[in-house]
């Protein structure tokens, strides 16, 4: 158990509203991530972040943001969330060293109607 | 660009064999590689991580095995069980940026009693 939970883990929304998933770890890993999963595409990166206020974007990073305010939590956030949206969004974390693994929290699965 | 393509893509066998699950990337400039198992409707879960140093890294039935000369990785499953199935996710570094994994589509394996 790499102590990582994502809360809610299941929410259905409708389109345009906005939507903040968080994610949240007990080990004080620096690097933290945002993926989504799709039928098809496998996993893709949304945002990672390095530390504290530190992020960068990842390879579908249109429509998200994230922030990182304390170690523990980053939260990613669906200004106005679209349809295409609908996904299984998961948080992964790493230590700082290059020959850390990366661990994968349970998931969130969004529906955007 | 790092790419990543794991063959099969699907496997189904029989109870007790043996299992070679193969992962060929791109950019052989990398620090470490890892496999990865996904049961369905779950998250992930870390089985191996392989540095570039080592040739092998086994856990228990689990052996993987790196060869960066030729861009590949090997997961091998002995004695599979029914419990093995799941699909298995390889995912080397990004080409430049070991901050970021890249990620094949896996192999859906299934093992029948």
């Amino acid at each position: 158990d790499a102590g990582i939970t994502q809360s809610p883990r299941h929410k259905v929304t409708e389109t345009g509203t906005p939507v903040t998933l968080r994610c949240h770890q007990t080990e004080n890993h620096r690097y933290m991530y945002w993926y989504r999963q799709d039928p098809g595409h496998g996993l893709r990166l949304i945002h990672y972040s390095y530390g504290v206020k530190d992020t960068d974007k990842g390879e579908v990073s249109d429509g998200y943001s994230v922030s990182r305010s304390k170690t523990e939590d980053f939260l990613l956030t669906l200004e106005s969330a679209t349809s295409s949206q609908t996904s299984v969004y998961f948080c992964a974390i790493k230590g700082a060293d290059q020959y850390n693994e990366q661990f994968f929290g349970p998931g969130t699965r969004l529906t955007v109607l | 660009k790092q790419e990543v393509t794991q063959i099969p893509a699907a496997l189904s066998v029989p109870e007790g064999e043996n299992l070679v699950l193969n992962c060929s990337f791109t950019d052989s400039a990398i620090y470490n590689l890892q496999w990865f198992r996904q049961d369905p409707g779950k998250g992930l879960t870390s089985l191996l991580l392989i540095q570039s140093s080592q040739r092998e890294q086994t856990s228990g039935r689990l052996n993987a095995s790196l060869d960066k000369s030729s861009g590949r990785s090997t997961l091998y499953i002995a004695a599979s069980q029914p419990g093995d199935s799941a699909t298995y996710l390889c995912a080397p570094p990004s080409a430049g940026n070991n901050r970021k994994l890249i990620w094949g589509l896996g192999t859906s394996l299934a093992v029948n009693p």
